[in-house]
């Protein structure tokens, strides 16, 4: 069945660093994939999101770009900031199908 | 800009009772979705509706019962509460087409 591997977490890092979160898949044909982030206390909201292979995904300074080869949706981002924490959630639709199937999350705290 | 709302923030009930989880959103989607959220357990499908008097069962729906009877409003009801059935219930919408899902601000339910 379709699947979605994120990096476990926690993730913690300082101010400006640069983030990366792995995220794999296991879909049959060609899915959607997403990035969602939910910061604390709220629900989910949509990060990015890519509909086909090599497209790039970007929003508030995150990028993430599907690479149907290596079945990868990794998020990065090239300086992070405090408001950045949160819990993000790679999550991916299937080809015909309305649900989506979510990665575990990584909880990503940033110090300042 | 698209919007999803519950009925709740916060709710305390108590074993036993019926309790009634709404949400509405105002972009006119055919989708809607009910997810229970975990810790370590991420985010469960409960329900979804992809049209009106629709509904279809998620990954987790003992326990729940769910009602469409307007496009807008999606409900998720707890026949009887039990105390594991204390979670945060976020609901979510989308078109058929785009799939993409936007999520309302979550509902902590907590059950004694």
């Amino acid at each position: 069945g379709n699947s979605v591997t994120q990096m476990e977490g926690p993730v913690t890092l300082s101010e400006e660093a640069f983030l990366t979160i792995n995220c794999t898949y296991t879909a049959t044909g060609y899915p959607s994939l997403f990035w969602y982030v939910q910061y604390p206390g709220e629900g989910l909201q949509l990060l990015l999101k890519a509909t086909k292979a090599d497209d790039k995904g970007s929003n508030k300074g995150f990028e993430a770009t599907y690479r149907k080869e290596t079945t990868s949706f990794h998020l990065e981002k090239g300086s992070v900031q405090v408001s950045d924490s949160a819990v993000y959630f790679c999550a991916l639709i299937s080809q015909g199908a309305q649900k989506l199937v979510f990665g575990q999350g990584t909880r990503l705290t940033i110090n300042p | 800009d698209v919007k999803v709302t519950q009925s709740s923030r916060y709710l305390v009930k108590r074993t036993g009772e019926k309790v009634f989880l709404e949400c509405v959103q105002d972009m006119d989607h055919e989708n809607m979705f009910w997810y229970r959220q975990d810790p370590g357990l991420g985010l469960r499908l409960i329900y979804f509706s992809y049209d009106v008097k629709m509904k279809e069962k998620g990954d987790i729906p003992e326990g729940y019962s769910v009602s469409r009877e307007k496009k807008e409003r999606f409900s998720l009801i707890l026949e009887s509460a039990s105390t594991n059935q204390t979670s945060m219930y976020l609901c979510a919408s989308s078109f058929h087409s785009p799939r993409t899902q936007y999520f309302g601000p979550g509902t902590r339910l907590t059950v004694l």
